[in-house]
Order: C-alpha cells, then structure tokens, then sequence
C-alpha cells in the first residue's frame, strides 16, 4: 500500500530563516494538497497541486510538485512568528479518500 | 472560517458516561468526514459520509457511534470510552468525496475521558 513520509518531523528556526519540508510518497500521486494547523488550532486548507513539476507561490510560500508526481514540497521563505504551526501534506489514500502525512512542527524564535 | 462549527469545544467524560459530539456544515457540501488527532499521531479517518449515506468506517470501535441525519449534520455518539480515547476531534466537510476537493475542518472537540 501505499507510505507517505514527511520531513522532518519538528524544525525550530530564527526569524528571517527559511524553511521546508517534504513529503515523499511511494507510489505516483494523482494530486496532493496541503494543510497548515497552527497550536490549538484546526487544519487549515492551503493548496492543491495537480500537474507534473507544478510550482506554486503563495506570498513567501512555494509549493512543488515532482516530476514524477511521487515527492513534493513546502518553502517558506524569511520565516516569520505568524508561520508557526505544523504543515500536513494530504495525498489520495486508497479508497477515495486524503491520507495525511504525520506533519512537520515549525517553530520560529525572535 | 465558520464554515464548519463544532460543540461542544471540550468534553471531559467519565468511562461510563455517554455523550454526543455535534458538527454542523454551512458550506452546502456533501461529504462529511470525522477524524481523530491523538498526540504526534497523523490525523486518522473515522467514518466518511457522503449524501447522508455512511462510505467509510475505519475499523472504529463501536463505542464511537456516528449518525448523520441530513448533509448538514453529523455527530458522533460515544458510549463506554477508554482513557486511550482521548484526544481531538475533528469533523471536516467538502463538496464531495473525492480527493481532488480540500476539506474544510471544523475547530475540534477536545475530548479527556478520565
């Protein structure tokens, strides 16, 4: 069946740094979204992609899709504290249903 | 977002209590999910909805007894809990149940059954 690994697990980074993460699945992926849940908070939708090597931005965010549709990832450009959170990234499961990575924890200090 | 309401917020039951987990959708979507998020744990699938009618049931203990009376509710019944089954408790709803549509999480119950 289908492992979906995301990396890493927890990143702790000064203010102004930048930061990724990665998830690696082991079969071909029809699409992959992303999810942001911020301390005691609820995931939040970030963004969907679909095509081979699709790259997206959204502000100081980047989102890739692999070539071969089996890996993507999430930069963030200068950290900032309102970038705290954990990031998920959600690929089909089987079933017709999302299958959620075990998410990286971002923390950002002063 | 106030698409997806849950209550209540915090729940702390004993083992033999019973209780009711609500979530309500205003988004017009026809699938409704409910998931468990234990401590460092990836999210897990409960049970799936879709048009009312129950998709999926992920090997869940039946002391967690879902019921969906229209597409714009879900609870979640529980009954007889163990301490292991504390944690948040998420319902989520999307336009329909495939994967290529995001979901839209409610903010959680969180759960503590001493």
């Amino acid at each position: 069946g289908q492992q979906v690994m995301q990396i890493p697990q927890y990143q702790h980074v000064q203010e102004g740094e930048d930061f990724t993460t990665y998830c690696n699945s082991s079969t071909t992926l029809s699409n992959i979204q992303w999810y942001k849940q911020r301390p005691g908070g609820h995931p939040v939708f970030l963004i969907q992609l679909v095509k081979s090597g699709e790259v997206k931005k959204q502000k100081r965010l980047t989102f890739q899709f692999g070539e071969a549709k089996k890996n993507s990832s999430l930069h963030i450009t200068a950290t900032q504290t309102t970038d705290v959170g954990t990031y998920f990234c959600a690929p089909p499961g089987g079933g017709n249903k999302l299958t959620f990575g075990t998410g990286t924890q971002l923390k950002v200090e002063l | 977002e106030t698409g997806v309401t849950q209550t209540p917020r915090h729940l702390v039951m004993g083992m033999t209590n019973k209780k009711s987990l609500k979530c309500e959708q205003h988004l017009g979507h026809n699938a409704m999910y409910w998931y468990k998020q234990s401590a460092k744990k990836p999210l897990e699938l409960m049970f799936v909805y879709s048009l009312e009618e129950r998709v999926e049931n992920n090997s869940v203990p039946s002391r967690f007894s879902p019921e969906c009376p229209n597409s714009s509710h879900l609870f979640l019944h529980l009954h007889t809990l163990q301490p292991e089954d504390s944690a948040l408790y998420l319902c989520a709803s999307s336009q329909d149940r495939t994967t290529s549509v995001r979901q839209y999480f409610g903010p959680g119950t969180r759960l503590t059954v001493l």
